[in-house]
């Protein structure tokens, strides 16, 4: 089967820098995503990593080793709005058809 | 434009009953999917729909969900004899196809039976 482990909570000040750590164990890897999720509202989609290294959007950057089964969601310049569970998910092992999510971790940024 | 939407927003039902819960993909997205979310939990798959291909069902929990998509469009996920366990936030989404890397979700259903 496959699975995904993320911390479930994680706490953090306004302007600091916050990692979100996923390790995952899949028969075959098709790429590692990340999605945020306001309390109430939908996930949306924040990066996609398919090889390995660091792929940066704005305050928001992604990194993946496939060597180690393991990627990071890193958030920069922490602002309020951040507050939200962040969910990794990947590919079923079959291929595109479905997303595998892990149970999400919670950041809560304070001022 | 306009993204996934879903209806009802909120369903109250009594233990036994039939619900019926509908999506609406983006235009032209051929790719749907069905998740269910528990308080404080991850999406748990359900079915998914791309184009005229037979529906993989494989995350279905019990033969009381039934999921058909019309025209390739508009979905409906139709649960029977709902339980309690069957309370949770039912999410739908959509993809411009099955291989791409980012799924648009709808703000979905709060399903809740008594």
């Amino acid at each position: 089967g496959q699975s995904l482990e993320q911390p479930s909570e994680v706490t953090a000040v306004e302007g600091a820098i916050v990692q979100i750590n996923c390790t995952y164990q899949t028969s075959g890897f098709y790429g590692l995503s990340w999605y945020q999720q306001h309390d109430g509202g939908a996930p949306t989609f924040l990066s996609y990593n398919a090889l390995d290294g660091l792929e940066e959007t704005g305050r928001f950057s992604s990194f993946l080793s496939r060597s180690d089964s393991y990627g990071y969601l890193l958030l920069q310049e922490l602002q309020m709005k951040d507050s939200a569970s962040y969910f990794c998910a990947v590919p079923d092992s079959g291929g595109y058809n479905k997303l595998i999510f892990g149970a999400g971790t919670r950041l809560a940024v304070h001022p | 434009g306009a993204g996934v939407s879903q209806s009802p927003s909120n369903k109250v039902t009594e233990k036994g009953k039939d619900v019926e819960l509908r999506c609406d993909p983006i235009s032209g997205h051929t790719a749907l999917y069905w998740y269910r979310q528990s308080l404080g939990q991850g999406l748990e798959f359900l079915i998914y729909f791309q184009g005229n291909s037979a529906p993989d069902k494989s995350g279905l929990p019990s033969d009381r969900f039934s999921a058909e998509r019309t025209g390739g469009s508009v979905s409906t996920l139709t649960i029977q004899r709902t339980q309690q366990e069957d309370s949770a936030v039912y999410l739908c989404a959509s993809s411009p196809s099955s291989g791409a890397n980012e799924q648009f979700f709808g703000p979905g259903t709060r399903l809740t039976v008594l």
